[in-house]
């Protein structure tokens, strides 16, 4: 099946800082991907749309300006948690929409300090 | 908004009995797609079910789409340790901006 990757696996960083995290599709384009947050024992929460080339799609609640998602080509998109402060740890995960399904990555736990 | 409610949040079973999630949607549904994610792991499509009234199987997993297309069950005859996991159930409602929205998911957890 299709795979999705992402960088970092985990990271920890101090309150204040920015964090980045890539979203790779290794096999195959697309054109739009998800970016999710999951608390522990919790659904995904849908937080944007990323659509290569143009803005991204934010879910109402979200701060676009905190959560800064760049889809800079069909196989990569970032987003960076800026300022990132404790109630900003999670585990976010993304995905690729490739015809039906979703192909989710393996997640990236962040820890804020 | 559209909201998708999963039952039950946990289920605990004996190795062999059988396991059901249900799965139901505020408003009517494009197609709803089943993911499971194992402990530790990231979500894993299962299956999508477009028509009023679909059923599919997967060996001893059963889907069903009802056929308002507002729910969705999955059922698990003679549980296995491996099927332990979250299920999650996903509506699209269509339209041209696609999106899933996700259930809070069934925890199964299986004693052997």
């Amino acid at each position: 099946g299709a795979v999705v990757s992402q960088h970092p696996s985990w990271v920890i960083c101090k309150s204040g800082t920015s964090v980045k995290i890539e979203c790779r599709s290794l096999d195959f384009q697309a054109t739009t991907m998800f970016w999710y947050r999951q608390f522990p024992k919790q659904s995904l929460m849908l937080m944007a749309t990323s659509n290569e080339g143009s803005k991204a799609t934010y879910e109402q609640g979200v701060e676009k300006d905190k959560f800064l998602i760049n889809h800079a080509s069909l196989t990569l998109s970032t987003l960076t948690v800026t300022s990132a402060h404790p109630e900003d740890s999670s585990f976010y995960i993304c995905s690729a929409r490739r015809q039906v399904e979703q192909y989710f990555g393996p997640g990236t736990r962040l820890t804020v300090t | 908004g559209q909201q998708v409610m999963q039952i039950p949040q946990y289920q605990h079973v004996q190795e062999g009995e059988d396991f059901t999630t249900y799965c139901n949607s505020s408003t009517t549904l494009s197609n709803i797609q089943w993911y499971k994610q194992r402990p530790g792991g990231h979500p894993v499509f299962l299956i999508q079910l477009v028509k009023s009234g679909e059923v599919k199987k997967q060996k001893r997993l059963t889907f069903q789409f009802g056929e308002a297309k507002k729910n969705s069950s999955l059922h698990i005859t003679a549980t296995q340790t491996t099927d332990v996991g979250t299920y999650f159930c996903a509506g699209d409602s269509g339209g041209s901006n696609y999106k899933l929205t996700f259930g809070k998911g069934t925890l199964l957890t299986v004693n052997p």
